[in-house]
């Protein structure tokens, strides 16, 4: 059973980077699969970030495009969010997602339990 | 404001019936690209409840039941019951992955 688990320091400062790290384990991230960043300010809706597949490829939320890197270690079977120049509106629950096909869009069926990241001072 | 609106709130009684409304435009739903929802329980992260406009992952109960018409998409659950209490998503396509608001469900 795949199982993902995000790490990452908690606080971030403002203009800052925010890096966060998600582990797969029970499955190989090189399976035929997309995997993604969603977030969730507190008390808000679901944010797609981006995602990846293990090629490298990597698409990304229009919104955050100019912001956000994310990149894939095979070796260590995990991949990776950077998002730079952080304000306090980047303070969110982090989830990693596994992607699976499910007919024209894809979904995500697998989470991670989440990260909360606060930006501040 | 997501492309995918979804009532705030909605409420049932235990037992009742309620349905969730997933409203998109021809750009995404309207444009063939199915639709998921998630429920998320307080405290916890998402999990997929209804794939593909109509389809229940393994565990899901019956109850749980959704479909799509033209540039909308529904979830209906039956039997409410108070363990359902929770936020449910919609989530599509439109140019990148996207999600609906989400709607609260509170079961009285």
């Amino acid at each position: 059973q795949v199982q993902l688990q995000e790490s990452g320091p908690g606080l971030v400062k403002p203009s800052g980077t925010l890096s966060l790290t998600c582990a797969v384990s029970g499955g190989s991230i090189s399976s035929s699969n997309w995997w993604s960043w969603v977030r969730q300010p507190p008390g808000k809706g679901l944010e797609w970030i981006g995602e990846i597949y293990h090629s490298g490829s990597t698409n990304y939320n229009p919104s955050l495009k100019s912001r956000v890197t994310i990149s894939v270690d095979k070796s260590k079977n995990q991949f990776s969010l950077k998002l730079s120049s952080v304000t306090a509106a980047d303070t969110a629950v982090y989830y990693c997602a596994r992607e699976t096909a499910a007919g024209t869009v894809l979904a995500f069926d697998i989470w991670g339990q989440g990260t909360m990241v606060t930006v501040s001072s | 404001q997501s492309v995918l609106t979804q009532p705030p709130s909605v409420s049932g009684a235990p037992g009742q019936r309620v349905t969730i409304s997933c409203t998109g435009s021809s750009s995404n739903i309207g444009a063939g690209y199915d639709v998921h929802w998630y429920q998320q329980l307080p405290g916890t992260a998402p999990k997929l409840l209804i794939y593909g406009n109509s389809n229940r992952p393994s565990g899901v109960p019956d109850r749980f039941s959704g479909s799509k018409s033209g540039t909308s998409a529904s979830l209906a659950i039956t039997g409410l019951q108070a363990e359902d209490e929770a936020d449910y998503y919609c989530q599509s396509y439109d140019s990148s992955l996207v999600f609906g608001g989400g709607t609260k469900l509170t079961v009285l």
